[in-house]
């Protein structure tokens, strides 16, 4: 079983659709999510950072964490074109230096 | 403007050669990385390191070498015994305390391809 298991999609939408994107993980250690979003040939962009379980709002953007089910979530709200992207889950043990990453979910937002 | 800056955008590598990617920081991070991306397999750990004269190695070493002589440098090489080298390099930095510990900033990457 990998670490990280995420949806590569791809994921087509309307513009203003409400997008959930997901990843499960199988190790209880990890304390620290984080979503990025990297547009195509770019470097992936910090979206959101989280600690233990809950939620977290920015925006248009909803991060949302759940430890009892190793399930992690970001939404986002009235999307838009400009969100068509490949978006990443990471997250990171306690006192460790390697962030373990989802493939990644490859979004359309249809205008 | 502080930033992760890498260098080339695209590079070609013959048969046999060794390229070296070029990776400087301006935000005073202690750490640093680097990564390969192939489609569909996410982002793969190369190297790392914490400490200037310092480096580990990560998932997919081999194949690759690093050096950190200066803190705001962290050169890799693709060497001849990496045999399948095509993939999009991306180097990362982040602070090695405080709030911001755990969370790494990307540049905005390489892409390699064999002539």
């Amino acid at each position: 079983q990998k670490e990280v298991e995420q949806d590569p999609g791809p994921l087509s939408v309307p513009e203003g659709a409400i997008v959930s994107l997901n990843c499960t993980y199988s190790n209880s250690a990890f304390q620290y999510f984080m979503w990025y979003r990297q547009y195509s040939r770019k470097g992936p962009e910090l979206l959101m950072y989280t600690y233990s379980s809950g939620n977290k709002e920015d925006g248009r953007f909803t991060a949302q964490v759940d430890k009892s089910s190793k399930y992690i979530s970001l939404f986002i709200r009235d999307s838009q074109p400009s969100d068509s992207a490949t978006y990443l889950c990471a997250m990171i043990k306690g006192g460790s230096e390697k962030l373990v990453f989802g493939k990644g979910t490859k979004l359309t937002v249809n205008p | 403007d502080g930033g992760i800056t890498q260098s080339p955008k695209y590079l070609f590598r013959k048969e046999g050669q060794n390229v070296t990617l070029s990776c400087e920081q301006n935000l005073n991070h202690d750490a640093m990385y680097w990564y390969r991306q192939d489609p569909g397999q996410g982002l793969r750990l190369i190297y790392y390191s914490q400490i200037v004269n310092d480096f580990q190695k990560g998932d997919i070493a081999e194949g690759y070498s690093v050096s950190r002589e200066k803190k705001e440098s962290f050169p890799l090489t693709v060497t001849s015994a990496q045999k399948n080298p095509t993939a999009f390099y991306l180097c990362a930095s982040k602070e090695t305390s405080g709030e911001g510990k755990n969370i790494q900033y990307f540049g905005a990457g390489t892409r390699l391809s064999v002539l």
